[in-house]
Formats: C-alpha cells, sequence, structure tokens
C-alpha cells in the first residue's frame, strides 16, 4: 500500500519550453502532497506544499510562476516547469500523505529534468 | 525553527559490521524523526519513523533507532551490515504545528566493504 507514481521518469527538452510532472498517489486518496527538488549528491529541498483544492504554499525563495503546481484532486498533483532553463536541471520528487498518517510521507521515484 | 545534522556525509564499514549514522535534531515542539534510504536515481523508501511512545524503533532491514529527548538525537543503527546498504541515508523532522512539512538532514551515505 501508499504507492506513489511520478511520470515520467526522465524528460530532456529545450530551454525555454514548458514541462509537466505528474505525481499520482495510486492507492490512497492524498490529502496533502509535497514537491522537492534535490541536485547531485544533495540533501531534498521543499519547493512547495499543495493541498487538494487550494493553492499551493511555496517555500522562500521558489517563484510560483516558474513553478506551477496544481492539485486537481485527491490522488493527483502535478508540477509545471514553465519556461525551463539549464539551471533548472534536477531530480524532482513529489511525497504524499494522508489524512489519517499526516506526519508520514510517501515517496514517488522522482523525475529527473534535463533542460539543454 | 526545526533542523536537522547529520554528523558525517560519508561512512564506512566493512561487511558484517556495526552500522552507526548519526543524527541530531532541534525542534521547539515534540518532533516526528524519520530515516530514509535513497538507492541512486530513486525517491526515498521510508526505514522507519518516530512519532509517540516507545523510544527504540525498528524499522526494514534491520535497522532501529532510538530516540534520545535529553540528547536530541536520532541515530540509526544495524548490527550486521550488508552490501546492500550501500545507498544514501537521511534523516528527517517534521512537526504538527509546521503542517507536516519536513525538514531533511543533509544526507550520509553508507560504503560496505567486502
Amino acid at each position: 500500500g501508499a504507492v506513489v507514481s511520478q511520470h515520467p521518469s526522465r524528460v530532456i527538452c529545450k530551454s525555454g519550453t514548458s514541462v509537466k510532472i505528474e505525481c499520482r498517489s495510486l492507492d490512497f486518496q492524498a490529502t496533502t502532497m509535497f514537491w522537492y527538488r534535490q541536485f547531485p549528491k544533495q540533501s531534498l529541498m521543499l519547493m512547495a506544499t499543495s493541498n487538494e483544492g487550494s493553492k499551493a504554499t511555496y517555500e522562500q525563495g521558489v517563484e510560483k510562476d516558474k513553478f506551477l503546481i496544481n492539485h486537481a484532486s485527491l490522488t493527483l498533483s502535478t508540477l509545471t516547469v514553465t519556461s525551463a532553463h539549464p539551471e533548472d536541471s534536477s531530480f524532482y520528487i513529489c511525497s504524499a500523505s494522508t489524512g489519517t498518517l499526516q506526519e508520514t510521507q510517501y515517496f514517488g521515484p522522482g523525475t529527473r529534468l534535463l533542460v539543454l | 525553527a526545526q533542523s536537522v545534522t547529520q554528523l558525517g556525509s560519508h561512512v564506512s564499514v566493512s561487511e558484517g559490521a556495526l552500522v552507526l549514522l548519526r543524527c541530531n535534531y532541534s525542534s521547539s515542539v515534540p518532533p516526528y524523526l524519520f530515516w530514509y534510504v535513497q538507492y541512486p536515481n530513486q525517491g526515498l523508501q521510508l526505514l522507519l519513523k518516530y512519532t509517540t511512545g516507545a523510544t527504540l524503533v525498528k524499522g526494514i532491514n534491520g535497522f532501529e533507532a532510538e530516540f534520545k529527548k535529553s540528547e536530541t538525537s536520532f541515530h540509526l543503527t544495524k548490527p550486521s551490515a550488508h552490501m546492500s546498504d550501500a545507498a544514501e541515508y537521511f534523516c528527517a523532522v517534521s512537526d504538527q504545528t509546521g503542517g507536516f512539512k519536513t525538514i531533511f538532514g543533509a544526507g550520509t551515505r553508507l560504503f560496505v566493504k567486502a
């Protein structure tokens, strides 16, 4: 149980294009989803927290117009990197938590983004 | 504000030896504490967590951790290392007042020598 998937697992795009990453909770309803960014050999940095049906809460220093987050349902959240640039290349990981065990996050396998 | 400090960015042990990964935290309220493992190019897998109750927590793959409030520590141990334990390990802290936002330590890479 508590499986989270991400799609795509890897994406390469040209500079200036937008990329959408999906995060799905497969067997539970995720009241809250989190988006992280991880640079090589570094820890996870929280980008934003999203609750179903409401606007995402972004961490300080994260551009909300650059990283659009939508949490339209209890099983799906999307992160769109708009007008991507090479410095946006990173490993993006989502996680989800349920209403009953809010302290536990279940992580997706991550999406490797490479912007050329 | 919460914070997590993992002592040692790299730890190397021989196969069969004790594994000890250190984690200290800072939190103004009772914390929830976690250990996650990450294999290359993969997401994070929860090893174990402490919320309330028993301070010695047992997790998957033979790992365990002890919450010591007086020392603000949550060190991860395993009696006998296996080659498959080689990975990156992250200690993390969250609490209810912060909306369960999780703060991660910098990570410790565990190497296991044959």
